[in-house]
Parts: C-alpha cells; structure tokens; sequence
C-alpha cells in the first residue's frame, strides 16, 4: 500500500463548478502538507501550503487537513478552464532534508 | 521568486549513453533534489543534495549518479542510458527553514 493515496481521476467538471480533491495517508508523522498543481509537460508549482491540522484559504483556493483521519482536501472555487491540470499532494514530516512524499496526482478536466 | 532552471527541455538519446542533466537554483537553497515522473507511479526521488559534496540516495538511485560541486548546481549523470529511463526528469531545491519544494520545468528524456 502506497504511503500517499489520491485518486488518479479524471475529473471533469463544468466551468463555475466546486473542484474537491483530496488524499489519504498513513504515516501519523507527515505535519506539513501541500498541494502543486502541474500543467502538461511542465514542473509542478507549488499551489496551497499547510502545517498540522486546519483550513487555509487563498483566494479561490482552500486547503483543508484532518490528522485525525489522515485526510488532506483541495477546494477549487469557481473553476476555470485555466484550472485544468494535474493536482499532486505531497507531506513531509520536516525531518532534515525535507524530503517530500507524493501523491500519484489527480486529472482535473474544466469545461467551458 | 524562486527559480529552478534545467539545462534541457527535450533530449533524446541512444542506449548505452552517458547522459548529464543540469539543475541550477539561484535562492542559495541548501537541497536539492533529483525526480522522476511516469505515467502511473508519480514522482518517485532518485537523489538529493543536503550541501555541496553531499547526496543521499532517495527510492530509485540504481542507474543514476549525482554530481554536486557547488551549491547552486545538481547534476543528474546516466552513466549507461537505458530505455528503461526514458521519462521526465524533475528537480527541486528548497532550503532547511521552509518545508516545501519549488520545481524546474523538467526534462522530457527519451532514450532510443
């Protein structure tokens, strides 16, 4: 079992529409937490950043984690066209070298 | 901003090649780190760089080598390219303070 689990997709949403993605994991020692969102045939950017439990929101983007159940979501707002790309998550447990663990990522289709 | 450069955007090569993949930061970050991306398995880390003249291996190192002479640069060497490593190469810096990981744009490689 991967350490980091998240639905490959594709999912495709209407423009204007709530994208919700998330991830599961199960090592109790990941406390930060992050989302990169990467267009085709480019390096990911990093999209939301987030340290232990709670919400971040930055602009139409909210980030949601749950160290409780292991659970981390991405909220898109409003969804464009421009939104569609690959999502990764990716956790660390800040040890030195700050060594990330990734997601296999999720397809998001926005249709206009 | 942060910017993570790599020396190609495309390359092919034959098998059995030496191939060299330079990864250059300018936020005098102290790691470094070498990816790949496929289809199906996400990014998986080869190799990463604490200091200068320091690496560690990640999950995948077999068939690769490393090179980091100074602090601004990480090189990815294929001492015997292999159709088996055609893929996109990722790499990544980011420094002990902050947590997260910023990307360059990737290296499409296609060993024939």
């Amino acid at each position: 079992q991967k350490e980091v689990e998240q639905d490959p997709g594709p999912l495709s949403v209407p423009e204007g529409a709530i994208v919700s993605l998330n991830c599961t994991y199960s090592n109790s020692a990941f406390q930060y937490f992050m989302w990169y969102r990467q267009y085709s045939r480019k390096g990911p950017e990093l999209l939301m950043y987030t340290y232990s439990s709670g919400n971040k929101e930055d602009g139409r983007f909210t980030a949601q984690v749950d160290k409780s159940s292991k659970y981390i979501s991405l909220f898109i707002r409003d969804s464009q066209p421009s939104d569609s790309a690959t999502y990764l998550c990716a956790m660390s447990a800040g040890a030195a070298g700050n060594k990330l663990t990734f997601g296999g990522g999720t397809r998001v289709l926005v249709k206009p | 901003d942060v910017k993570v450069t790599q020396s190609s955007r495309y390359l092919v090569k034959r098998t059995g090649e030496k191939v060299f993949l330079e990864c250059v930061q300018d936020m005098d970050h102290e790691n470094m780190f070498w990816y790949r991306q496929d289809p199906g398995l996400g990014l998986r880390l080869i190799y990463f760089s604490y200091d200068v003249k320091m690496k560690e291996k990640g999950d995948i190192p077999e068939g690769y080598s490393v090179s980091r002479e100074k602090k601004e640069r990480f090189s990815l060497i294929l001492e015997s390219a292999s159709t088996n490593q055609t893929s996109m190469y990722l790499c990544a810096s980011t420094t002990g303070q902050i947590k997260t990981q910023y990307f360059g744009p990737g290296t499409r490689l296609l060993v024939l």
